[in-house]
């Protein structure tokens, strides 16, 4: 039974347009919310989190939005380059959850084009 | 300088093999990671060790066998390969094993049974 779940396979932008990639969860013991980003042949790399007390997280151009009642965050990158095309992970921290227990989406594939 | 280094990075051998993947880590960290990319692509823990003591093992088969000679080192070992043991494995690490402190991955191992 998927908790995370990322919708959209896929999402393709134009250069210097905003990008927003969207997740859903079911369970409202999420404490803590993560986004990775996956380039092929590379590991996943950490790009920003929000607490589940918080709506809104802001580094650079990533901006992560939490909608609590509605189950739902949401990953803005503004302007978005070609060098972020990449698979994009949301993942999930349980409250009280052991150490390590990231729960991860299957991703989005974002293709930014020139 | 690579911070979580795997080797190998491909895998390929039979069914009924015995093989180990190894893992390195120079940044320090207390804990470090196992994680599967299944065919559907999710990322799901195995075994979390802090200071060479397991934490966390998910429900994988006891072929699986972890191996932390000390912290800077989490090696796996899985007995009598099958089929669906074909995977990317992600070896990882963090400060102090804090689920919101950004994980490091490394770069994966793609192991292919046949």
């Amino acid at each position: 039974d998927q908790q995370v779940k990322q919708n959209s396979p896929s999402l393709s932008v134009q250069e210097g347009r905003i990008s927003i990639l969207n997740c859903d969860y079911t369970n409202s013991m999420f404490d803590y919310f993560l986004w990775y980003k996956k380039y092929p042949a590379e590991g996943p790399t950490f790009l920003i989190s929000i607490s589940s007390i918080k709506d809104k997280n802001e580094d650079g151009r990533f901006t992560v939005f939490l909608n609590k009642s509605a189950k739902h965050l949401s990953l803005h990158i503004v302007p978005s380059q070609p060098g972020d095309s990449a698979v994009y992970f949301c993942a999930a921290i349980p409250d009280g959850g052991s150490q390590g227990n990231l729960i991860f989406g299957k991703g989005t594939k974002l293709s930014v084009k020139p | 300088d690579t911070a979580v280094s795997q080797t190998p990075k491909y895998l390929v051998t039979q069914m009924g093999n015995d093989k180990s993947i190894k893992c390195e880590q120079n940044l320090g960290h207390d804990t470090m990671y196992w994680y599967k990319q299944d065919s559907k692509k999710f990322l799901k823990i195995m075994f979390s060790y802090n200071n060479k003591e397991l934490i966390i093992n998910e429900t994988v088969p006891n072929r699986f066998s972890p191996k932390s000679p000390d912290k800077a080192h989490l090696n796996l070992h899985i007995n009598s390969l099958e089929l669906g043991d074909s995977a990317v494995y992600f070896c990882a690490s963090s400060q102090d094993g804090v689920a919101w402190r950004p994980f490091f991955f490394g770069q994966g191992t793609r192991l292919t049974v046949v």
